[in-house]
């Protein structure tokens, strides 16, 4: 079935730090994919989304890009806030073909960001 | 911007007890979900529901599980008979289609004891 792999965590850097948290999956045909965002002690919030390949996501500084040849969708931000702390979690559409279900979000493990000041 | 509103934002239940999450989608939404999450673990689908009807449901939604819309508002998860493992967040979602994305509520802390 369809699935999604994060890097793992907990992922510590100083603020105004590069930031890339990877993110590869496994779909049969081109997905929607998605970023989400929680932060501690709130539900989830939708970061960003890519629709098609080789669409850019984008929001709050934050982006990834639907690369359909390396199976992947990083999320990238070039100068992290200590505001950023949270957990990020990619995830994709549940395949209806593969048996996982016609609906839903498969997501992955999720990535615990923190941010020094 | 609209939201997905859930009540209780935490309920405490003894064991066996029976437990209704309260969730208020977005109002044009079509699609509605439920998610939980055990503490410290990945978030997990447990079933999804359009058109008045279960249109997929995972391994975890069992016969103690069951869903309703009763008054085109309201979506409920029910948990019959409550177990201890059953302690999780509890994320209600709903989508206008699923290719934009899921609104996701703030979540009920379900602890069972």
């Amino acid at each position: 079935g369809d699935s999604v792999t994060q890097m793992e965590g907990p992922v510590t850097l100083s603020e105004e730090a590069f930031l890339t948290i990877n993110c590869t999956y496994t779909a049969t045909g081109y997905p929607s994919l998605f970023w989400y965002v929680q932060y501690p002690g709130e539900g989830l919030q939708l970061l960003l989304k890519a629709t098609k390949a080789d669409d850019k996501g984008s929001n709050k500084g934050f982006e990834a890009t639907y690369r359909k040849e390396t199976t992947s969708f990083h999320l990238e931000k070039g100068s992290v806030q200590v505001s950023d702390s949270a957990v990020y979690f990619c995830a994709l559409p549940q395949n209806m073909y593969s048996g996982g279900g016609a609906d839903g979000l498969t997501f992955g493990k999720g990535t615990h960001l923190i941010i020094q000041p | 911007e609209p939201e997905v509103t859930q009540t209780p934002s935490h309920q405490v239940t003894q064991m066996g007890q029976e437990v209704i999450l309260r969730c208020v989608p977005i109002s044009n939404h079509l699609y509605f979900y439920w998610y939980r999450q055990i503490l410290g673990q990945k978030v997990e689908f447990l079933v999804s529901f359009y058109n008045n009807e279960i249109s997929e449901k995972s391994e975890i939604f069992d016969d103690q599980f069951s869903v309703e819309r009763p008054d085109g508002s309201n979506f409920t998860l029910k948990i019959r008979s409550t177990k201890l493992e059953d302690s999780a967040m509890y994320f209600c979602a709903s989508s206008e289609n699923r290719d934009y994305g899921y609104t996701f509520g703030s979540g009920t802390r379900l602890t069972v004891v």
